[in-house]
């Protein structure tokens, strides 16, 4: 069974640009959740897609982040502009009902 | 607020030795609880779950759950360098798929 794939691996931008990342969950989750892992924290979540639905993005900030799942499959996380706190690994991860998460590699992103 | 407390460690323990890592949460609704094992710059990795009260095994380690205390902890016997991460206790609420991660405690295990 494929794993979730994340990409790109590593990001460095400046502050107030944007950014996009991808991911692709096990094929047949229908869930899929973006997190964001500071240095030396669990990870946090920022959104939660039922299908291509959103169930949750109650810890997203809005004003800067938005996230899609158009088809149901793969989704895209945006950070738009950037801050130096966004600094942060991005990990996507995929479930089926019942069953535990599996994590993607992650986006380690790093803004300077 | 749910919240899912960990010791961040270091925890240090010699090769061979039993690690004993502790989770106590604030949710008493909570019904699975999980463990991730975190190795520096890779993804959390599940190597255990837990749903009801009483000791699970698999292998060298042992996942042990007191609703009543709100506590679960995971055991590794036997432990090894390869074992040295970060270990993540994350909780699910009954009726939740989004559960709530601790912040992890970093293992040790020096030769």
């Amino acid at each position: 069974e494929a794993g979730v794939a994340q990409s790109p691996r590593y990001k460095i931008i400046e502050k107030r640009q944007s950014v996009a990342f991808w991911c692709n969950p096990i094929s047949g989750h229908a869930t899929l959740y973006w997190y964001q892992q500071i240095l030396g924290q669990g990870p946090k979540l920022l959104i939660q897609f039922q299908n291509n639905g959103v169930v949750d993005d109650s810890q997203l900030p809005k004003d800067r982040f938005s996230a899609e799942r158009l088809k149901g499959v793969d989704s895209t996380l945006k950070i738009q502009p950037a801050k130096l706190e966004d600094s942060a690994v991005y990990l996507c991860a995929s479930s089926a009902e019942s069953t535990g998460y599996t994590f993607g590699s992650g986006t380690r992103l790093t803004v300077v | 607020q749910k919240e899912v407390e960990q010791n961040s460690g270091p925890l240090s323990v010699p090769e061979g030795a039993i690690a004993s890592l502790n989770c106590t949460y604030s949710d008493r609704g909570s019904q699975s609880f999980f463990w991730y094992r975190q190795y520096s710059g890779k993804s959390p990795e599940l190597i255990m779950s837990i749903y009801s009260n009483g000791d699970k095994e698999d292998g060298r380690f042992t996942a042990q759950l007191n609703k009543a205390s709100q506590y679960v902890s995971l055991l590794i016997r036997d432990s090894q360098p390869s074992d040295s991460a970060t270990y993540l206790c994350a909780v699910l609420s009954g009726g939740s798929y989004i559960p709530t991660f601790g912040r992890g405690t970093s293992l040790i295990v020096h030769p």
